[in-house]
């Protein structure tokens, strides 16, 4: 069984642009959850999706947005890029939806705004 | 779910030696997770222990959950370079439909050849 896929690896972006990074759960997964890694904050809660709809959000700014395909494949969108939003970017599936079981995380985005 | 604190921030070994990492947290759980992290890669799950137990093995690992001390601690065995990474706990709880994990700074294990 393939993994959860992040799309793209690495990318550089400069200030006020926007970006969408992809994420492709593991077959039967239907739960994506999207973390922001920093040196600075850690690990931090983006938000939680199932069945296309969002079920949680972090404490981000609504430059911070997501969704969900009804083949359960996720994206996330920032606008407006800002210096302090360069970060690695997780996604995470599970086939459960109650947190009685492990995530399963892909490798992440790695985000550099100039 | 709550933010698990793990203890030391940074541990560095000899291989061969056993590490020791320590979580705690404030409220009751349901269970405790704990997920390794190779520089710059993604969360890999080692090891998941429910309230009502009070050990778990896995291979080279060992987690203990003491619930009465709010506190959880993961054991390495024989420690190889390869075990270099940071390593986080988070503990939950069965709040509803949601899978959102709170991680809190981790250890950082350094284990030198």
């Amino acid at each position: 069984k393939a993994g959860v896929t992040q799309t793209p690896r690495y990318l550089i972006k400069t200030r006020g642009q926007q970006v969408t990074l992809s994420c492709s759960p593991i077959s039967g997964h239907r739960s994506v959850s999207w973390y922001q890694q920093t040196p600075g904050q850690g690990l931090q809660f983006l938000f939680e999706y199932f069945s296309e709809t969002q079920r949680n959000k972090g404490n981000f700014p609504g430059r911070f947005s997501g969704r969900q395909f009804s083949n359960s494949r996720s994206e996330m969108n920032v606008s407006t890029l800002e210096l302090g939003d360069s970060a690695l970017y997780l996604c995470a599936s599970s086939p459960r939806t109650d947190n009685t079981g492990e995530l399963f995380f892909g490798e992440g985005s790695r985000l550099t705004v100039l | 779910s709550q933010q698990g604190e793990e203890d030391p921030q940074a541990l560095s070994i000899q291989e061969g030696e056993n590490a020791t990492m320590n979580c705690s947290y404030k409220t009751s759980i349901n269970n405790l997770q704990w997920y390794r992290q190779n520089s710059g890669r993604g969360l890999v799950h080692l090891i998941l222990i429910r309230s009502n137990e009070r050990e778990k093995h896995s291979g080279r690992l060992r987690v203990t959950l003491d619930t009465s001390k709010k506190s959880s601690s993961l054991l390495i065995t024989a420690s190889r370079a390869a075990d270099t990474a940071s390593y986080f706990c988070a503990p939950s709880n069965y709040g509803g439909a949601t899978n959102k994990l709170i991680f809190g700074t981790g250890t950082l294990l350094a284990v030198q050849p």
